[in-house]
């Protein structure tokens, strides 16, 4: 399957900051990517769907000018968390879409904002 | 909307105990399943997959599964559990086919297998 890698692996930022997190497929071009977030003990909660080259498409409730999105490339999409609050401390999981449904996961980031 | 519901939480099986998982989806169409494994500090990994075709499936490391559309489950099975199994596992389902590769993923169950 596709190897998919995230970086950083862990970030610690402050309160009102923004923190930028990457989502590489090193040996698969990804037209498409999906970023999930997971919190302690509860299961993957999908955000978004970022499609390579147009804008991303956002789950209900999620806030789009707040998690920003971009994927310039068939290799590489990035999740920006905007003015982060303690509240977005979390771990992010990108995954590209493989054959026949297939998603490849990345080995998350996890957030820590304080 | 499509929704997953695995049953338990946290099961504690001793090595080689038969373990069998259990997981029911919501949707109303054609479904494709899965189920995804995260080992300790691992990225989740693909188990097993159901499109089409005979109920059920094989995948790695001795796993299999089930589907049976009248009870909407897809349970995981295996006969014979290792220590190596333990890890977290999740069902996950994608409704509808066509462009639609989003996957809802039932809340996980925690195995944990004592040697």
């Amino acid at each position: 399957g596709a190897v998919v890698s995230q970086h950083p692996s862990w970030v610690i930022c402050k309160s009102g900051t923004s923190v930028k997190i990457e989502c590489r497929s090193l040996d698969f071009q990804a037209t498409t990517m999906f970023w999930y977030r997971q919190f302690p003990k509860q299961s993957l909660m999908l955000m978004a769907t970022s499609n390579e080259g147009s804008k991303a498409t956002y789950e209900q409730g999620v806030e789009k000018d707040k998690f920003l999105i971009n994927h310039a490339s068939l290799t590489l999409s990035t999740l920006t968390v905007t003015s982060a609050h303690p509240e977005d401390s979390s771990f992010y999981i990108c995954s590209t879409v493989g054959f026949g449904y297939e998603q490849y996961f990345g080995p998350g980031t996890r957030l820590t904002v304080t | 909307a499509q929704s997953v519901s695995q049953h338990n939480h946290h099961v504690i099986l001793s090595e080689a105990a038969s373990l069998e998982l259990g997981c029911n989806y919501s949707y109303g169409g054609t479904v494709n399943l899965f189920w995804y494994v995260q080992y300790p500090g691992q990225h989740l990994q693909l188990l097993l997959k159901y499109f089409s075709g005979d109920p059920l499936v094989k995948g790695i490391k001795g796993f299999e599964a089930e589907f049976i559309k009248s009870k909407f489950s897809f349970n995981l099975r295996k006969p014979s559990v290792q220590w190596s199994d333990t890890a977290e596992y999740f069902c996950a389902v994608n409704g509808g086919g066509g462009s639609n590769y989003k996957l809802t993923f039932g809340k996980g169950t925690l195995l944990t297998v004592n040697p």
